[in-house]
């Protein structure tokens, strides 16, 4: 069975301050996929970023980047020079490849890590 | 703007009471889910359906029902609602195509089973 896991319940940090989330996960499946979602307080939920499997090259994209690592069964997430509006809850999520067999997306989510932005 | 549409957006509930999520989708999307939110246990998947006319059961799938007469309405029914039933319910939905992309989520309904 999958498993996603976020260590990190909450974490404060001052404006202008990298942090990393951490996620680990868990999959018998060779091929599956990433995710990492945010919900702002407004409470929507966002989809940010999905990576596949079989590539692990590290995406960056403005503030935000991902490093995903199959050695470790990690995906962590880092935001650089953190600003107020990054201040949400953020969940990472996988997804086996099996499932598009039969047309869709079986998606576990983590517990998220809740992240406050202080001005 | 295209996406989904939940309602209502928040209800109260007298625990005994049935009440149906509605969630309509405009972008096709073949895939669509309903999950759970709630504190410390993340989302988890209640029920989901491929196409339209078949479902699934997800992870916590007792004491829902749902059904997929379309491609863009994905109901969630609860025949007798109890306390633990008391939650974020969001809907989903998703591209299982080659552009394998996220999820598409409503906004949310926010239930208080009393």
């Amino acid at each position: 069975a999958q498993k996603v896991t976020q260590a990190q319940t909450e974490i404060s940090v001052v404006e202008k301050e990298d942090v990393t989330l951490d996620c680990v996960y868990e999959t018998r499946d060779t091929t599956y996929y990433l995710f990492w979602y945010k919900q702002p307080p407004s409470g929507e939920l966002v989809f940010l970023i999905r990576r596949n499997s079989f590539d692990e090259q590290n995406e960056i994209s403005g503030r935000y980047s991902w490093n995903f690592q199959k050695s470790t069964s990690s995906f962590n997430f880092t935001i650089t020079a953190s600003q107020v509006v990054d201040s949400a809850v953020y969940f990472c999520a996988l997804s086996e490849a099996i499932h598009l067999a039969g047309g869709y997306q079986k998606v576990t989510f983590g517990t998220g890590t809740k992240l406050q932005v202080i001005p | 703007t295209a996406g989904i549409t939940q309602a209502p957006t928040s209800q109260i509930l007298a625990a005994g009471r049935s009440m149906t999520l509605r969630c309509t989708q405009d972008m096709r999307h073949n895939a669509m889910y309903w999950y759970r939110q709630d504190l410390g246990l993340g989302l988890r998947l209640i029920h989901y359906s491929n196409t339209a006319g078949t479902t699934g059961k997800g992870e916590v799938p007792d004491g829902y029902s749902v059904s997929r007469a379309n491609t863009d309405d994905f109901p969630l029914t609860l025949a007798s609602a109890v306390p633990s039933q008391t939650s974020v319910y969001f809907c989903a939905s998703s591209d299982t195509g080659q552009a394998l992309g996220g999820y598409t989520f409503g906004s949310g309904t926010r239930l208080t089973v009393v």
